[in-house]
């Protein structure tokens, strides 16, 4: 398994403003992507962080929204940009290990108000 | 357009009981994972499963990966309330992105 650390796991933040969420991951991977998990439903990919690259992202998603970084093979940031209550969500880091079996983190839980 | 489609979304049942949770697609995928979900927690991997027809067991857990890689099953045998939970099945396409299913959220009552 991996041990994938997000930073942070929870906060409330006032509408147009913006968070970075940080994720660590305990070894090096090849792959890392970020969802997202509105209330109640199931996971949703909003783009593939590429090392040393743009981020590839998912049809409704665009960069000037949800900027990514991923500086290294280890790390990656994902921001959630001029934030409105409709932006409320569990967002999730996750990694490519061997075996081709992706883990996730434990999720940061961000409400808007 | 919900490229897996999970059933039953809700499902409630005794201890003791069995049930089976289905992920049904139209698309082939290359691999198919099982995760579970607690209430604050991020998805947790319970099995992955690759080749069509592929049985694998997790303790009264047994999953199964159709012949053709476009459906999968989940078979919970004598259900206890520590498996209650949201079960999200996912189709892996292309460079290893997941597609998920709606999710299952299965209670046991004692």
């Amino acid at each position: 398994s991996a041990v994938i650390s997000q930073k942070p796991s929870r906060d409330i933040c006032q509408r147009g403003t913006s968070l970075t969420i940080q994720c660590q991951v305990d070894s090096q991977v090849t792959m890392m992507f970020w969802y997202r998990q509105q209330p109640g439903q199931s996971l949703t990919l909003i783009a593939t962080a590429n090392q040393g690259s743009e981020a590839t992202y998912e049809s409704g998603f665009v960069i000037d929204k949800f900027p990514i970084s991923r500086p290294n093979l280890t790390f990656s940031t994902l921001t959630v940009s001029n934030m409105s209550p409709e932006d409320s969500s569990i967002y999730l880091c996750s990694a490519l290990r061997a075996g081709n079996t992706i883990y996730f983190g434990e999720g940061s839980w961000l409400t808007v108000v | 357009t919900q490229l897996l489609e999970q059933s039953p979304q809700f499902l409630s049942i005794q201890e003791g009981e069995n049930l089976t949770v289905y992920c049904n697609s139209s698309s082939v995928f290359s691999s198919l994972q099982w995760y579970r979900q607690e209430p604050g927690e991020g998805p947790v991997l319970l099995v992955t499963v690759v080749t069509g027809g592929e049985v694998k067991k997790l303790k009264r857990l047994t999953f199964q990966f159709g012949d053709a890689r476009k459906d999968s099953s989940l078979h919970i045998t004598a259900a206890q309330p520590g498996d209650t939970g949201l079960y999200l099945c996912a189709g892996a396409q292309g460079a290893q992105k997941l597609v998920f299913g709606q999710g299952t959220r299965l209670t046991i009552n004692p």
